[in-house]
């Protein structure tokens, strides 16, 4: 069983359109992580959302943590060809022994 | 600022070759890990040091063994290459912030592309 289930797999869109990704899950977290990864590169942290029902901006990209601490979501506005990448969300598995554990990811794609 | 090196970035093998893949970091960092990904599988985890001179497994260790050199290196080993381990390795090493929950993360390096026929 997955621990962290994204949705959706795929996402291609045009410039300018909005756009929702989501991490869910079945387990309660202390905290939940948004890597992206670009074509070639390893993945970079973005935001790191440790209370429920916390919203965290980063320019266009919203990230908003469940008020149950078992799912968060990415909201996208006005979408550009640079926001193209794998979106993955993270979580510790591995309690004080650290070990990040990924779900599948999003790949999207946006096109000019 | 080099951050997380690791090499080759290509590599070819056949079925029972070895090879080690080697990472270093330049950050003083105590903990490295090294994932693959896979198509439609995301990143899972092979093996993890949480400081010089321990090591442990992660999700999918079977097949691979490593090395924690010194606090700065981290090798990957595989004895004898199969068409499974056909993969993008990442190596990572873990910042950790002020304490739990504040600033901790993961710095990856750019990956090393293994295909065995």
């Amino acid at each position: 069983t997955q621990l962290l289930e994204q949705s959706p797999q795929f996402l291609s869109i045009q410039e300018g359109e909005n756009l929702t990704v989501y991490c869910n899950s079945s387990s309660v977290f202390s905290s939940l992580q948004w890597y992206r990864q670009e074509p070639g590169e390893g993945p970079v942290l973005l935001v790191t959302v440790v209370t429920g029902g916390e919203v965290k901006k980063l320019k266009r990209l919203t990230f908003q943590f469940g008020d149950a601490r078992k799912d968060s979501s990415l909201h996208i506005t006005a979408a550009q060809p640079g926001d193209t990448g794998l979106y993955l969300c993270a979580v510790n598995s591995g309690g004080s022994n650290y070990k990040l554990t990924f779900g599948k990811g999003t790949l999207l794609t946006v096109n000019p | 600022n080099a951050g997380v090196t690791q090499t080759p970035k290509f590599q070819v093998l056949k079925t029972g070759q070895s090879m080690t893949l080697q990472c270093a970091q330049d950050m003083n960092h105590n903990s490295m890990y090294w994932y693959r990904q896979d198509p439609g599988m995301g990143l899972r985890l092979i093996y993890y040091s949480a400081s010089e001179g321990t090591t442990d497994k992660g999700e999918v260790p079977n097949g691979y063994n490593v090395s924690r050199l010194n606090k700065r290196e981290f090798s990957l080993r595989l004895e004898s290459a199969a068409p499974s381990q056909t993969s993008v390795y990442f190596c990572a090493s873990r910042y950790p912030g002020q304490g739990p929950l504040t600033n901790e993360k993961l710095f990856f390096g750019s990956g090393t592309q293994l295909s065995v026929l």
